[in-house]
């Protein structure tokens, strides 16, 4: 069974651009959460898509979207990039809810460098 | 923001030694669950623990969780230094309705020295 998916590994973007980021989950899995890793902060929960819809948000801009397709892939984009929005962004699939099967399997994150 | 908040943030101990995490939460919570990550990369998860369980084990690894206190600390017994890495504790929370949230702490970083 192959695991979470996230492409690409590493990114380096300049000030004021925008980004999309894709993972995807495990096979049959249909909840796919987004967080961003930074040293400071830690892991700060950005969205969470269940059957194509977002299930969950965290506190972050509006500059920060995501979508889920039918096939449960999921994207995450980021408009007008800010030096602060570098960090390791990291996708984690689940196969139902939180309480049922609640063990979320990671990828490998994708390391975003804004100059 | 943060649910879950682990302690110490760092622990250096010699492999064989135990060591001993701690984390503490604000909510009420379905489960709890350790995760470990190696330098950089993606999280595994360890062990899970429900809200009416007092404590598991996997292995090298016990948990506790007490309610009462909002807390539940990840102990491995007889470390390695392949046991390396940083370790988080996250937990389900509810939202309303059926809907649930997987929210982390900071971690603790944890070298195992040869």
């Amino acid at each position: 069974k192959a695991g979470v998916t996230q492409t690409p590994r590493y990114l380096i973007k300049t000030r004021g651009q925008q980004v999309t980021l894709s993972c995807s989950p495990i096979s049959g899995h249909r909840s796919v959460s987004w967080y961003q890793q930074t040293p400071g902060q830690g892991l700060q929960f950005l969205f969470e898509y269940f059957s194509e819809t977002q299930r969950n948000k965290g506190n972050f801009p509006g500059r920060f979207s995501g979508r889920q397709f039918s096939n449960s892939r999921s994207e995450m984009n980021v408009s007008t990039l800010e030096l602060g929005d570098s960090a390791l962004y990291l996708c984690a699939s689940s196969s139902e809810g939180w309480t049922t099967k609640p063990e979320a399997f990671f990828g490998q994150g994708t390391r975003l460098t804004v100059v | 923001s943060q649910q879950g908040e682990e302690d110490p943030q760092a622990l250096s101990i010699q492999e064989g030694e135990n060591a001993t995490m701690n984390c503490s939460y604000k909510t009420s919570i379905n489960n709890l669950q350790w995760y470990r990550q190696n330098s950089g990369r993606g999280l595994v998860h360890l062990i899970l623990i429900r809200s009416n369980e007092r404590e598991k084990h996997s292995g090298r690894l016990r948990v506790t969780l007490d309610t009462s206190k909002k807390s539940s600390s990840l102990l491995i017994t007889a470390s390695r230094a392949a046991d390396t890495a940083s370790y988080f504790c996250a937990t389900v929370s509810p939202q309303g309705g059926s809907n649930y949230k997987l929210t982390f702490g900071k971690g603790t970083l944890l070298t195992v020295n040869p």
